[in-house]
């Protein structure tokens, strides 16, 4: 059973496109972070959310932690082939300390010309 | 500043065989947490390291075995290798018990 459910699993968009992607727990995470992995290379973390309902702006990215932190999303505008990648959310295990994570399942965005 | 830096990058081994995948911490860093990473999944934890010992581990079995040096760097064991271990090997290191943490590029093993 896959603790952080990731949709959607498989995103293809056009340049200039916005996407919401989301990450959803029936359990509540002290925190929840995002990753981008690119083929080939490792996850490579975006943010950090620590506070329910928190919003948090990266550029064209911008990410909420829900209020009850079961759950989180990531919002891109106009998106740009260079977002290509594998979107992860993470999180510390609710049983486990803070230094081990769980990640979720996975959403595989391609942006197109 | 160098990152983490894993080796090797690729590997090719036959089941029933051993390997041994090895990582270097980024600078600063103390803990070293191993992830394996299969085709299309998000990574799975398999264990953490720190102070030469290990810490906390994932679901897997005791054919997974690691190891820590003084230095920080970090051993991953596999034995009797199962078609199963196919996957890309993630190594992670962070500075204590936070988890910020820095990501090297994996180890993409394949088991024939």
């Amino acid at each position: 059973t896959q603790l952080l459910e990731q949709s959607p699993q498989f995103l293809s968009i056009q340049e200039g496109e916005n996407l919401t992607v989301y990450c959803n727990s029936s359990s509540v995470f002290s925190s929840l972070q995002w990753y981008r992995q690119e083929p080939g290379e490792g996850p490579v973390l975006l943010v950090t959310v620590v506070t329910g309902g928190e919003v948090k702006k990266l550029k064209r990215l911008t990410f909420q932690f829900g209020d009850a932190r079961k759950d989180s999303s990531l919002h891109i505008t106009a998106a740009q082939p260079g977002d290509t990648g594998l979107y992860l959310c993470a999180g510390p295990l609710p049983t486990g300390t803070a230094s081990k994570l769980t990640f979720g399942t996975g959403t595989r965005l391609q942006v197109t010309l | 500043d160098a990152g983490v830096t894993q080796s090797p990058t690729h590997l090719i081994k036959t089941r029933g065989q051993q390997v041994t995948l090895r990582c270097s911490p980024k600078s600063g860093h103390d803990t070293v947490s191993w992830y394996q990473q299969a085709l299309g999944q998000g990574p799975q934890f398999i264990f953490q390291y720190y102070e030469e010992e290990e810490r906390q581990r994932g679901n897997f079995p005791d054919r997974f075995s690691g190891h820590q040096f003084p230095n920080y760097s970090s051993e991953l064991n596999v034995n009797a290798l199962l078609l199963g271990d196919s996957a890309l090997y993630l190594c992670a290191s962070s500075f204590g018990a936070g988890w910020g943490y820095t990501f090297g590029s994996g180890t993409r093993l394949t088991v024939v």
